[in-house]
């Protein structure tokens, strides 16, 4: 059966802090992986992996897939409170459908 | 509209009751999805409708849960009979074509419903 799996549950740093958050996957047809932030009910894009070994970076935040050990990470430097979020992976096999992960609650305090 | 719209943003209801949860699309999106996202949970698949074809309705998880898209725009989820597992916020989602994925799915704010 397909899945996701996201650690840890949950975070509490401080800020200034780096943070790296953890999801793999076993999937078949695997087609890409994504990752989002939820701060209130919408979850916003951040990344779309689909090859390994590429790092995808935007300001603070990068990220990067491994498809042969099937895992992802999130990684968060220089931690700000308004990070706070969960951060939900998801993949994207030959359907159109995402199925997601249980997320990562961060709480970056001041 | 600008982005997806879902309304009611929350709704309270008693068990037993029936619900309709609307979904507003981004105009000329093709693509469209219901999650169910429980409490602590990340959001999982109900269906999906490509124009006013519903495509795949795997998720569902029962015969209570109804979702249409009549005419390719609008689309409304139902839940009749709600019990208190039914509480969650339910999201929609839409993209422009069909079969892209990742910057090109929009999530709306969701409809919180809790079921008392």
């Amino acid at each position: 059966e397909d899945k996701v799996v996201q650690s840890p549950l949950s975070l509490v740093v401080h800020e200034g802090d780096t943070v790296t958050l953890n999801c793999s996957y076993e999937v078949t047809n695997f087609r890409s992986l994504l990752w989002y932030k939820q701060e209130k009910k919408a979850p916003t894009f951040l990344f779309m992996l689909t090859s390994s070994g590429i790092e995808k970076k935007s300001g603070r935040l990068s990220s990067i897939l491994d498809k042969k050990e099937l895992f992802s990470i999130l990684n968060i430097t220089a931690t700000q409170t308004g990070d706070s979020a969960v951060y939900l992976c998801a993949y994207n096999n030959a359907g159109n459908m995402l199925t997601f992960g249980g997320g990562t609650r961060l709480m970056v305090k001041p | 509209g600008a982005g997806v719209s879902q309304s009611p943003r929350y709704k309270v209801a008693k068990r037993g009751q029936d619900v309709a949860l609307r979904c507003d699309p981004i105009s000329g999106h093709v693509s469209l999805f219901w999650y169910q996202q429980a409490l602590g949970q990340g959001p999982e698949f109900l269906t999906y409708f490509q124009n006013e074809a519903q495509l795949d309705k795997s998720g569902l998880p029962s015969d209570r849960f109804f979702a249409e898209r009549p005419e390719g725009s609008v689309s409304t989820l139902k839940i009749q009979r709600t019990q208190q597992e039914d509480s969650a916020v339910y999201l929609c989602a839409s993209s422009l074509s069909p079969g892209t994925v990742g910057n090109t799915i929009y999530f709306g704010e969701g409809s919180w419903l809790t079921v008392v």
